[in-house]
């Protein structure tokens, strides 16, 4: 089936230690996302690609690094330096690098303990 | 990216009442899509609009783009139990802007 697969669905992480969280997709989709969700809030942007081998930061960057070496693969890493890293983390893609409709994996639950 | 104004925050109905929820932003949008998100899952893409005043129904679901392209409707009809969950508004800059969500509670 087409469709975005995020893994792991559940992790647990020490504090100081990196994580990376994968995100591939088989819709031959130009443009990746990564978003994280806070209970009670809404998406907030982290990184997201238009093409490979390129990358930009959203509105909350700081403490993540991402990579786009493949076109159908968009790997998140938590690093350290994230001070409040437990959240549920959701990667999209588009069809097209101007965006239009985007659709989602089914996310990551991350907890920092 | 902006955080939309999304309201009401929560919804708690009879199953057959119909519901209604906006989204209103300071910016202009050129695409508003709306999403249905049920617990430890991701979005769903319910309705997608592309067009200042566009109505746009996928079943029950029925959506709008406000004319002035800062504003946009939800509306759902004769609501079911399985309608429950959270509903998204977002619009489209370079990526997507989310609101926080409008919760909904069906009750049979």
């Amino acid at each position: 089936d087409g469709g975005i697969t995020q893994s792991p669905k559940y992790l647990f992480r020490k504090e100081g230690q990196n994580v990376t969280l994968s995100c591939e997709q088989n819709l031959n989709h130009d443009a990746m996302y990564w978003y994280r969700q806070d209970p009670g809030q809404g998406l907030r942007l982290i990184y997201y690609s238009q093409i490979v081998n390129d990358f930009q930061k959203g509105d909350i960057a700081e403490g993540y690094s991402v990579s786009r070496e493949k076109k159908e693969s968009f790997p998140l890493t938590v690093t350290s330096a994230q001070k409040n890293p437990t959240a549920f983390y959701l990667c999209a893609s588009s069809p097209t690098r101007t965006g239009g409709e985007e659709y989602f994996g089914e996310g990551s639950w991350l907890t920092v303990v | 990216g902006q955080q939309l104004n999304q309201s009401p925050q929560s919804m708690f109905i009879q199953e057959g009442e119909d519901v209604s929820m906006n989204c209103t932003s300071s910016s202009i949008f050129n695409t508003w899509l709306w999403y249905k998100q049920e617990p430890g899952e991701g979005p769903v893409l319910l309705i997608a609009l592309y067009k200042a005043g566009e109505l746009t129904s996928n079943g029950r679901l029925t959506a709008q783009f406000g004319i002035t392209r800062k504003d946009s409707f939800l509306n759902i009809s004769a609501s079911i139990p399985s309608d429950v969950g959270i509903y998204f508004c977002a619009g489209r800059g370079y990526a997507l802007n989310f609101g926080k969500g409008t919760s909904l509670l069906v009750t049979p």
